[in-house]
């Protein structure tokens, strides 16, 4: 497709319930970043893909969160046993290389738990 | 400075009226300071990308100023209209991540 994609845009979970959350990036974009924001808040740095290699998770909040990008293009974010804190607007985005490239952001997905 | 920091959190701006805010942000290991414009129920996009001390770019009635030296960059709207009204968000980088600040809601009143 033309832009950044993120699928679901809106999820629903109880608590203690896993929940996957896809990014599909811009084809050829070599970066692709995951951010959270919280209600109020500016997007906070999760994790960081350079085509398959996560090159920074320093921004995961717990070993519950896990990110994988096996073939260099899609993206997954998995939450695993949600706590009530998790609820957030979960957003990717991709970029063609490095810190001086644009951002082309997803709209998000919308995660509220239970 | 450690972290992305923007002023104010939020404004109120006349139509018509011109405005400013702030972005800091650390003036070490700097890289490239972002400023992307948020509309409610889409997604952000990219206003400017900087990199240069002293840098200024302009889009329409936006522009922005950076001084890497001190740590900081204005974004600046000229004749505020309706279509403003958005958050605006701040990022900076030392090469990789992006940092954000919390932005800074603007609401243009007609």
């Amino acid at each position: 497709g033309a832009g950044v994609s993120q699928s679901p845009r809106y999820k629903v979970a109880k608590r203690g319930q896993d929940v996957a959350l896809r990014c599909d990036p811009i084809s050829g974009h070599v970066s692709l970043f995951w951010y959270q924001q919280a209600l109020g808040q500016g997007p906070e740095f999760l994790t960081y893909f350079q085509n398959e290699a996560q090159l920074d998770k320093s921004g995961l909040p717990s070993d519950r969160f896990f990110a994988e990008r096996p073939e260099g293009s899609v993206s997954t974010l998995k939450i695993q046993r949600t706590q009530q804190e998790d609820s957030a607007v979960y957003l990717c985005a991709s970029s063609l290389g490095t810190g001086r490239g644009e951002l082309f952001f997803g709209e998000g997905s919308r995660l509220t738990v239970l | 400075i450690l972290n992305v920091e923007q002023s104010p959190q939020s404004l109120h701006v006349q139509e018509g009226d011109s405005t400013n805010f702030t972005c800091s942000f650390p003036s070490s290991n700097f890289y490239a300071l972002h400023w992307y414009r948020w509309e409610t129920a889409k997604s952000p996009e990219a206003l400017f990308v900087m990199t240069l001390n002293g840098d200024e770019k302009k889009k329409g009635r936006i522009s922005a100023t950076l001084n890497t030296k001190e740590g900081y960059s204005y974004l600046y709207i000229k004749g505020s209209q309706p279509e403003d009204s958005a958050t605006y968000l701040c990022a900076h980088t030392g090469a990789q991540k992006l940092v954000f600040g919390q932005g800074t809601r603007l609401t243009i009143n007609p």
